[in-house]
């Protein structure tokens, strides 16, 4: 399945500053969801945003989708040394069957200094 | 919440072996599951669909008769790594899509913790 692009692809920021990661995809999408991996572990769910969402927020999370640029950015703010982890994109394709055949971006590796 | 279980977490295996990985839910029936692949530095890759009681649905490149994927039941996908190369030690993980029981209904993706494996 073709990968997405996300970037950038390394990010290294300071505690309490802002960090915007951006995701571009290919194909129609029935939502567009943003995970985070913390290094050597499972994925942890952050944020999933419909096809026909623009905007949606979770506390320090603010996720952005634009389906006519098929671009989605994810937004980080006042951010911790703990939200140091790599993030990726995942697509989920338009269509019934495929639901949860997700395709993942190539992920940003955030680093946050104390 | 939904809970997906994969077992081993970390698993070593000599080359030329065969290794076994679980994945259950258990909480939901999992109708689908989806096993990825990821190596080291790297994003996941769809590797196979895993649909209960029929033959997986494997991606492009990938060798059907080197893994394995039994979907017998509707709380377990296993996938088998025949014949095992260093070339495929890698994280390999898991999600499974169901409706949760007692949940709020529709189908919902929940990723396993992932399984390191190491061919020596």
């Amino acid at each position: 399945s073709q990968q997405g692009e996300e970037d950038p692809q390394a990010l290294s920021i300071q505690e309490g500053e802002n960090a915007t990661m951006n995701c571009s995809y290919k194909t129609s999408i029935n939502n567009l969801q943003w995970y985070r991996q913390n290094s050597g572990r499972g994925l942890v769910h952050l944020i999933l945003i419909r096809s026909n969402e623009r905007e949606k927020h979770s506390g320090r999370l603010r996720v952005t989708l634009d389906t006519s640029k098929k671009s989605s950015s994810l937004l980080i703010t006042a951010s911790r040394a703990a939200d140091t982890a790599s993030y990726f994109c995942a697509t989920d394709p338009a269509g019934g069957t495929s639901y949860g055949k997700l395709t993942f971006g190539q992920g940003t590796i955030l680093t946050v200094h104390p | 919440g939904a809970v997906v279980s994969q077992h081993p977490s970390w698993v070593i295996c000599k080359s030329g072996t065969s290794v076994k990985i679980e994945c259950r839910s258990l909480d939901f029936q999992a109708t689908t599951m989806f096993w990825y692949r990821q190596f080291p530095k790297q994003s996941l890759m769809l590797m196979a669909t895993s649909n209960e009681g029929s033959k997986a649905t494997y991606e492009q490149g990938v060798e059907k008769d080197k893994f394995l994927i039994n979907h017998a039941s509707l709380t377990l996908s296993t996938l088998t790594v025949t014949s095992a190369h260093p070339e495929d030690s890698s994280f390999y993980i898991c999600s499974a899509r169901g409706l949760q029981i007692g949940g709020a209904g529709g189908n919902t993706i929940y990723f396993g913790e992932g399984s390191w494996l190491t061919v020596v």
